[in-house]
C-alpha cells in the first residue's frame, strides 16, 4: 500500500517568488491536511481538505492557499514568498469521518527562501 | 497561547532504562490523543494513541498514561533502545477537528548503547 507522497522534496526559491506543493494521499482517503515544520514554532496546522472543500483552517496569513481535487490529490500554494516562509512542509492523509482520526505523513517538502 | 506543552525538550537515557515524554493541555475540548514519532529527513509516524475515556493504553513498549483530571498525558517508553532515538511528539484534537493536531513542541530522545 503506498504512503503518501509529496513533491518535490526540496526546493529552492527568492524572496517574492511563489510556490505550489504537490500532495496524493493513501488511496481511499479523503482527508488531506498540511502542516508547517520549523525549529522555532514545531508543527503548525495550515489547513484541512475533504472531498475538494476546505474545512478546517489554521492561523495562516492569506498568502498560503491550497485545494483539492476529485481524486483527493491536494496542492498548497504559498505567494510572495518571505524568508520566513522557510519551512518542512508536511502533507497528512486520513479517512477523514468521523472517529478515523489517524493522521498518515508525507516525509514533506523542504522549502528553502533565498 | 500554546495549548499543548510538552517536556522535557531534551532526554537523554541508557538501553534497558525507561523514557518519559510529559505533556499537559488546557482545552477540555480534546478527545483524541496521539504520540509521534519522528526520524531525520522523514514525517511524523503515528506510534500510539488514546482517548479521554481510558486512563492507560499499552503497545509493546510504549505505554500512554492519561489523567483526565490533570489534563495530562505521558508516554514511557520500556526497555529503550538506540533505534528509538528519535524526536516524539504529542499532540491533541477536537471531535469534527481530526484533521487539525494541536502538537507539544517535540521531545529528542537518544538512547546510549
Amino acid at each position: 500500500k503506498a504512503g503518501v507522497t509529496q513533491t518535490p522534496r526540496y526546493l529552492i526559491k527568492t524572496r517574492g517568488q511563489q510556490v505550489t506543493l504537490s500532495c496524493s494521499p493513501i488511496s481511499g482517503h479523503r482527508s488531506v491536511s498540511w502542516y508547517q515544520q520549523t525549529p522555532g514554532q514545531g508543527l503548525q496546522f495550515l489547513f484541512e481538505y475533504f472531498s475538494e472543500t476546505q474545512r478546517n483552517k489554521g492561523n495562516f496569513p492569506g498568502r498560503f492557499s491550497g485545494r483539492q481535487f476529485s481524486n483527493s490529490r491536494s496542492e498548497m500554494n504559498v505567494s510572495t514568498l518571505e524568508l520566513g516562509d522557510s519551512a518542512l512542509y508536511l502533507c497528512a492523509s486520513s479517512l477523514g469521518t468521523a472517529g478515523a482520526n489517524v493522521l498518515t505523513f508525507g516525509a514533506g517538502s523542504r522549502l528553502t527562501v533565498l | 497561547q500554546q495549548q499543548v506543552k510538552q517536556s522535557p525538550q531534551s532526554l537523554i537515557v541508557q538501553k534497558g532504562g525507561i523514557s518519559i515524554i510529559n505533556c499537559a493541555y488546557e482545552n477540555t475540548a480534546f478527545d483524541y490523543f496521539p504520540w509521534y514519532q519522528q526520524f531525520p529527513g522523514k514525517g511524523p509516524a503515528l506510534l500510539i494513541a488514546i482517548r479521554p475515556d481510558v486512563s492507560e493504553k499499552k503497545e509493546g513498549r510504549f505505554t500512554i498514561s492519561f489523567n483526565k483530571s490533570a489534563k495530562q498525558f505521558s508516554l514511557h517508553i520500556m526497555d529503550s533502545q538506540p533505534g528509538d532515538s528519535a524526536t516524539y511528539f504529542c499532540a491533541a484534537s477536537k471531535r469534527g477537528s481530526q484533521g487539525n493536531l494541536i502538537f507539544g513542541k517535540g521531545t529528542k530522545l537518544s538512547v546510549k548503547p
